[in-house]
């Protein structure tokens, strides 16, 4: 049972449109929602998060909205460039049920075209 | 900007053979965590670490486990290697533990034949 799901495994976009990555989870308890990106053959690097006491978070090009009662996320990206082109994953992380984690999402594939 | 770094990189191993990945970071920082990245399944979390030989377990930890020493290393031992664990391996730190981001390493290509 996965609590963090992408379900777009790719999402193909043109250059200077906007990219709209979505994240659905299942635990009430999380306490923090991430996006991270990953280049081939590199580590994730963390990219925005947001609290779950806030609705929204801009930070350049990139803006994460967080709807608490349907359980989404969604990561927008304006204008998307050809740079942005590589895998998204949601994270959400909080101490609920014992411990710390952070449960990432599957990932989502970007093609950004020029 | 290293800060963290994973050996070995790339490793090749049999079935039945124990193996070790190391995870090294020069921030300090408190909490480290080893993830596994395979396709349709994104990053899974093995075993976590909250200070010097304070560690849990991971939604995937059958078959691993981890070792903290130091603050500087935490490493990933698989006690008998099995084709299923055949995957990349990523490290991660953090400094709060709590929403804000990790830093991961470059990751270890693992491959059991």
């Amino acid at each position: 049972d996965q609590q963090v799901k992408q379900n777009s495994p790719s999402l193909s976009v043109q250059e200077g449109r906007i990219s709209i990555l979505n994240c659905d989870y299942t635990n009430s308890m999380f306490d923090y929602f991430l996006w991270y990106k990953k280049y081939p053959a590199e580590g994730p690097t963390f990219l925005i998060s947001i609290s779950s006491i806030k609705d929204k978070n801009e930070d350049g090009r990139f803006t994460v909205f967080l709807n608490k009662s349907a359980k989404h996320l969604s990561l927008h990206i304006v204008p998307s460039q050809p740079g942005d082109s590589a895998v998204y994953f949601c994270a959400a992380s909080g101490t609920g049920g014992g411990g710390f984690k952070t449960i990432f999402g599957a990932g989502t594939r970007l093609f950004v075209k020029a | 900007d290293a800060g963290i770094t994973q050996s070995p990189r790339h490793k090749v191993t049999e079935t039945g053979t124990p193996v070790t990945l190391r995870c090294h970071q020069t921030e300090n920082h408190r909490y480290m965590y080893w993830y596994r990245q395979d396709p349709g399944h994104g990053l899974r979390l093995i075993h976590y670490s909250y200070g010097v030989k304070d560690t849990d377990k991971g939604e995937v930890s059958d078959g691993y486990s981890v070792s903290r020493s130091k603050t500087e290393d935490f490493l990933l031992t698989l006690e008998s290697a099995t084709s299923s664990q055949t995957s990349v391996y990523f490290c991660a730190i953090s400094d709060t533990g709590s929403g804000g981001g990790y830093t991961f390493g470059s990751g270890t290509r693992l491959t059991v034949v």
